[in-house]
Parts: structure tokens; C-alpha cells; sequence
């Protein structure tokens, strides 16, 4: 079965850093791009960045709202990916969710997603 | 404000069918496939369209999607009670080095 489950999550004052991690079971972690998502409370999904494989480098991409502040890493010998998070702002409060890319020709969908992790920055 | 454009809210009654719209660019829609997640509220969301239409497996043929030129739309006929949850459609979007985009959501209310 396949699981991907988050953790790393709390309260961490603005400006503040906080590292993520999402451990993954029951697939071939090595070969799957991990995503990750964050939605604020009552607010619609956002996407943050993506790590890709070790084919494509490991290459990483972000949405401009955390580039230059998040970074994203893997580990494939643990199966696990980061979302390393610094300077962090109030409106960076929110659950964050890591997902895998499936394997639909040509599209990112995800299809497996964690149950996710709460991020709080007080204001 | 999400590049891809959703009704906040569509609503019917138990065996009617709806469809939620989602209107992009010629930079994600225009260029990329669709994909379509449903989240029930306090869970994850979960895939429930890929490649503009394909569905995984599990999720009940009542679902289609479908797109046409920037704009997509989600279908559900047969609307049954568990079909009440957000639903988002989503993109990956070429400008700006490349990033994937979601929908602004629309709240589907079974009445």
C-alpha cells in the first residue's frame, strides 16, 4: 500500500526556520517525483515546489510566493523528501501536504497524497 | 488570485448531473493536460481525473472530464450525498520557468 506521511509540522515564530519530512512506503520512492502542497485554513490548495529524480538531476522548481526561502531535498536511501522552510512568514501558516506525481503519460497529477502536516507562524 | 478560474460554488440534487467549469491560458490549460483532485473537508485531497479524462482507479464512472482549448470542466452525473465536498482543477502552467497551478475551487452542495 502506498503511504506517504508527513511530519516535522508546529509553531515556529516568524522568521523562523522548520524542516518537513515525508516518508514514503509501499513504492519505488527513487523513481517518483514528490511535490509539495500547502493550504491555508478555509483557503484553496497551493502548490509550493516539486523535487524530481536522479535521471532529471534531482531538480527542483517553487512557486515565487517561497523561492528563496524553501528548499526541497530527498534521500532516496530513506525514502523520504524535505521541504526545508526559512524565514518564514505569518501567511506561511498552513497544512502542508507532500504528494507523489503518478505515472500518467504527460500530466503532473498526483496521485497519492499524505494526510498532512499543520505550520503555524503566529503573527 | 489562482490562474485557473472555478465557480466557488455549484449545487444539485440527489441523481441530477452537474459540471464545474475551470477557464485557464494558453499557458497551462492551452498547453498542458487537466487534472482534477476532490477533498472532503479535514481530509487530503484525492486525484479524481488525470490527462483531462482519465479516471483512477476506484473513482466511479459517474466522473468525466474533458477540455477544450483553455477552458476544461468537471462532469458528475448521477450526484449522490458523498459527491458534497471542494473540488479543484489543476494545471501545470509554462510561464515563470514552469510551476504547477490549482484552481480556485468550487464547493459542490448535494441538496
Amino acid at each position: 500500500e502506498v503511504q506517504l506521511v508527513e511530519s516535522g509540522g508546529g509553531l515556529v515564530q516568524a522568521g523562523g526556520s522548520l524542516k518537513l519530512s515525508c516518508a514514503a512506503s509501499g513504492f519505488t520512492f527513487s523513481t517518483s517525483a514528490i511535490h509539495w502542497v500547502r493550504q491555508a485554513s478555509g483557503k484553496g490548495l497551493e502548490w509550493v515546489g516539486r523535487i524530481r529524480t536522479i535521471p532529471n538531476n534531482y531538480a527542483t522548481t517553487y512557486a515565487a510566493s517561497v523561492k528563496g526561502r524553501f528548499t526541497i531535498s530527498r534521500d532516496d536511501s530513506k525514502n523520504t523528501a524535505y521541504l526545508l522552510m526559512n524565514s518564514l512568514k505569518t501567511e506561511d501558516t498552513a497544512v502542508y501536504y507532500c504528494a507523489r506525481r503518478g505515472r500518467y503519460s504527460g500530466s503532473s497529477a498526483f496521485d497519492y497524497w499524505g494526510r498532512g502536516v499543520l505550520v503555524t507562524v503566529p503573527s | 488570485q489562482s490562474l485557473l478560474t472555478q465557480p466557488p460554488s455549484v449545487s444539485g440534487t440527489p441523481g441530477q448531473r452537474v459540471t464545474i467549469s475551470c477557464s485557464g491560458s494558453s499557458s497551462n490549460i492551452g498547453s498542458n493536460t487537466v487534472n482534477w483532485y476532490h477533498q472532503l473537508p479535514g481530509t487530503a485531497p484525492k486525484l479524481l481525473i488525470a490527462s483531462n479524462n482519465q479516471r483512477p482507479s476506484g473513482v466511479p464512472d459517474r466522473f468525466s472530464g474533458s477540455k477544450s482549448g483553455t477552458s476544461a470542466s468537471l462532469a458528475i452525473s448521477g450526484l449522490q450525498s458523498e459527491d458534497e465536498a471542494d473540488y479543484y482543477c489543476a494545471a501545470w502552467d509554462d510561464s515563470l520557468n514552469g510551476h504547477y497551478v490549482f484552481g480556485s475551487g468550487t464547493k459542490v452542495t448535494v441538496l
